[in-house]
């Protein structure tokens, strides 16, 4: 079946813009994820998906990023007047549900903030 | 909290060499414990996992074994290929945290003909 997917592959925008990424669970995928991963850097949760619910919001780094959750399928996580510090690749993961561990992988969004 | 430290690299190695790279971990509970690849220029993929203690976790020639007694999560393989050069990364995560990956720095391994 398909895998997850995110959208788009990259992304280009000036500083204080805001984006939106995309990320389309596996089907069936109850629990979704948002990681980070900035060069040179190691991955960092950003969010926690439950169903629509996002219990655990601990990881994002500022009231700029915000990310919603609808039909228990697709993700959008959104960053408002973005910041150079916020150049990474962003990365979705789905999974059954915390009862189970292993999470699978879209190819993420290479976000770059000029 | 929780927290994983891995090897630092980059590691190169010549082909059919002998490959460790070194896993650590803090955690409450029972964590499960997973090794993840990245090759150039594609997504992350699970390459192996264990989720109890003395489990061990084995895909495409990769072993690790879940030593609770040394906290470790070693990642071996007993003779590298090219293909096998990638950006591996260990990372754990609990059913009491949401069973959210935490995760080391990840090791990039080039491996030479």
């Amino acid at each position: 079946g398909a895998g997850v997917s995110q959208s788009p592959s990259n992304k280009v925008t000036e500083k204080g813009k805001d984006v939106e990424l995309r990320c389309d669970p596996i089907s069936g995928h109850t629990a979704l994820y948002w990681y980070r991963q900035r060069l040179g850097q190691g991955l960092e949760f950003l969010i926690y998906f439950q169903g629509n619910s996002a219990p655990d919001k601990s990881g994002l780094p500022s009231d700029r990023f915000s990310a919603e959750r609808t039909g228990e399928s697709v993700s959008t996580l959104t960053i408002q007047r973005t910041q150079q510090e916020d150049s990474a690749v962003y990365l979705c993961a789905s999974s059954f549900g915390t009862g189970s561990d292993t999470q699978y992988f879209g190819p993420g969004t290479r976000l770059t903030v000029l | 909290g929780d927290s994983v430290t891995q090897m630092e690299g980059p590691v190169t190695l010549s082909e059919e060499a002998f490959l460790t790279i070194n896993c650590t971990y803090t955690a409450t509970g029972y964590p499960s414990l997973f090794w993840y690849v990245q090759y150039p220029g594609e997504g992350l993929q699970l390459l192996l996992k264990a989720t109890k203690a003395d489990d061990k976790g084995s895909n495409k020639g990769f072993e690790a074994t879940y030593r609770k007694e040394t906290t470790s999560f070693h990642l071996e393989k007993g003779s590298v290929q090219v293909s096998d050069s990638a950006v591996y990364f260990c990372a754990l995560n609990n059913a009491g945290n949401n069973r959210k990956l935490i995760w080391g720095l990840g090791t990039s391994l080039a491996v030479n003909p």
